[in-house]
């Protein structure tokens, strides 16, 4: 699986937007970029995932580049309750995988009243 | 909503006792996976099961052993305890190998002594 980079931290205003990076450079074709988030306290829960065109659900959106060796999970207007560690995890998607995610440290994210 | 429940928040046990984490879903999920987690180390897969009675070994599965009786139902199981078992030991859920996405359950702090 295609490792991947984050800053181990960030702060974010309450009401801007977060923009949280990631790299995977070495990025295959069949990989899809995840994200997930853990609130303190509680299990990791997901957000969203794309392949290869941006994605946006009511949580969050994702920009994959041309080229897809990074992401970028924008949380559009970030609370505080969006203070979380966020994950971004490359995986293939095959039957006999099985979809294991690994995840890494993550980014801490703090939303800043 | 899926729900997935872990037996304990809080776990304390001393060294040579065998103990189980008991992790339940209920949505007739397929698949189930027991990871840890360590500061610095992220969340580590120690156990993932495709099916009831079906069973995978993960990335750490030293000292540990699983069981799948029943497809709601996913334990843990650690041999005998010793102290570099001390961690949060987190439950997942998954519909099948084909779905995305995986729900956690809110995790269980385990403390060997």
């Amino acid at each position: 699986d295609a490792k991947t980079t984050q800053p181990p931290s960030m702060d974010c205003a309450e009401g801007r937007a977060a923009n949280l990076p990631c790299n995977h450079s070495t990025i295959s074709g069949n990989e899809y970029v995840y994200w997930y988030r853990q609130i303190h306290s509680q299990g990791p829960q997901y957000i969203i995932h794309g392949l290869k065109n941006n994605e946006t659900n009511e949580m969050a959106s994702l920009i994959i580049t041309e080229d897809r060796k990074s992401s970028t999970l924008i949380l559009p207007h970030a609370t505080l309750r969006d203070t979380a560690v966020y994950y971004c995890i490359v995986r293939e998607v095959t039957p006999n995988t099985g979809n294991q995610f690994y995840f890494g440290t993550g980014t801490s994210l703090t939303v800043i009243p | 909503d899926v729900k997935v429940t872990q037996s304990s928040r809080y776990l304390v046990k001393r060294t040579g006792e065998k103990v189980f984490l008991e992790c339940v879903q209920d949505m007739d999920h397929e698949n189930m996976f027991w990871y840890r987690q360590d500061p610095g180390l992220g969340l580590r897969l120690i156990y993932f099961s495709y099916d009831v009675k079906m069973k995978e070994k993960g990335d750490i599965p030293e000292g540990y052993s699983v069981s799948r009786e029943k497809k709601e139902r996913f334990s843990l199981i650690l041999e005998s305890a010793s102290t570099n078992q001390t961690s949060m030991y987190l439950c997942a859920s998954r519909p099948g190998t084909w779905a995305y996405e995986q729900y956690f359950g809110p995790g269980t702090r385990l403390t060997v002594t």
